[in-house]
């Protein structure tokens, strides 16, 4: 079974429309987390919840908005999309040293 | 505020040679460190963690890594390259607040036969 699962994979959407992605982990970790990978494989964190209240919002612009149904679920919503937000999008889960990540969601906004 | 270096963009390593991966931190308190892989178009995989104890970590694929603290550094090594183990490898730090994990920029592994 897969511990972090991600969708959809792919995402191809145009500008300003509105698309969400879905993770669930089966780890039973209290804590999940969104990272985003842009075009040149940087990583930056964008949110964390631990047991679906929110304690990392990294300055990520307000079109984003994630929620936790539950504490094994971390789901991404993003408005009115634009160019630039065209990135790796990972999800992952974490112990309590060690991250687990997603397979990730390539977004493509055109 | 904590953070991670990997000073190498790319790596060249012959199949069967050793390999290692720099990485430098700065942190304030104790670092938890770890190594993630990026195959292609694949998320991320674990490969080892530093937290405490042993300074030499060994990992997944046959992967260890140094801890130095004199140096902060966080070298990924291991003793036979494999043209398998060519992938994207990442540096992170766990930061204090949070638990996010801050990562290096990245460092292309390629391996060739």
């Amino acid at each position: 079974d897969t511990a972090v699962s991600q969708t959809p994979k792919y995402l191809v959407t145009q500008m300003g429309n509105d698309k969400s992605i879905k993770c669930e982990q089966n780890l039973g970790h209290d804590t999940m987390y969104w990272y985003k990978q842009d075009s040149k494989k940087f990583l930056k964190i964008m949110f964390s919840y631990n047991n679906k209240e929110l304690i990392i919002n990294e300055t990520v612009p307000n079109r984003f908005s994630p929620k936790s149904p539950d504490k094994a679920h971390l789901n991404l919503h993003i408005n009115s999309l634009e160019l630039g937000d065209s990135a790796v999008y990972f999800c992952a889960s974490g112990g309590a040293n060690t991250q687990y990540f997603g397979p990730g969601t390539r977004l493509t906004v055109l | 505020a904590q953070s991670v270096a990997q000073p190498e963009d790319q790596v060249n390593v012959a199949e069967g040679n050793p390999l290692t991966v720099k990485c430098t931190y700065s942190v304030s308190g104790n670092p938890y460190l770890f190594w993630y892989v990026q195959y292609p178009n694949r998320g991320l995989q674990f490969l080892l963690k530093y937290i405490t104890g042993d300074n030499l970590v060994k990992g997944s694929y046959g992967f260890e890594a140094e801890f130095n603290k004199s140096q902060t550094s966080f070298h990924l090594k291991k003793p036979s390259a494999l043209v398998s183990d060519s992938a994207l490898y990442f540096c992170a730090v766990r930061d204090t607040e949070g638990g996010k994990l801050i990562f290096g920029q990245g460092t292309e592994l390629s391996v060739k036969p």
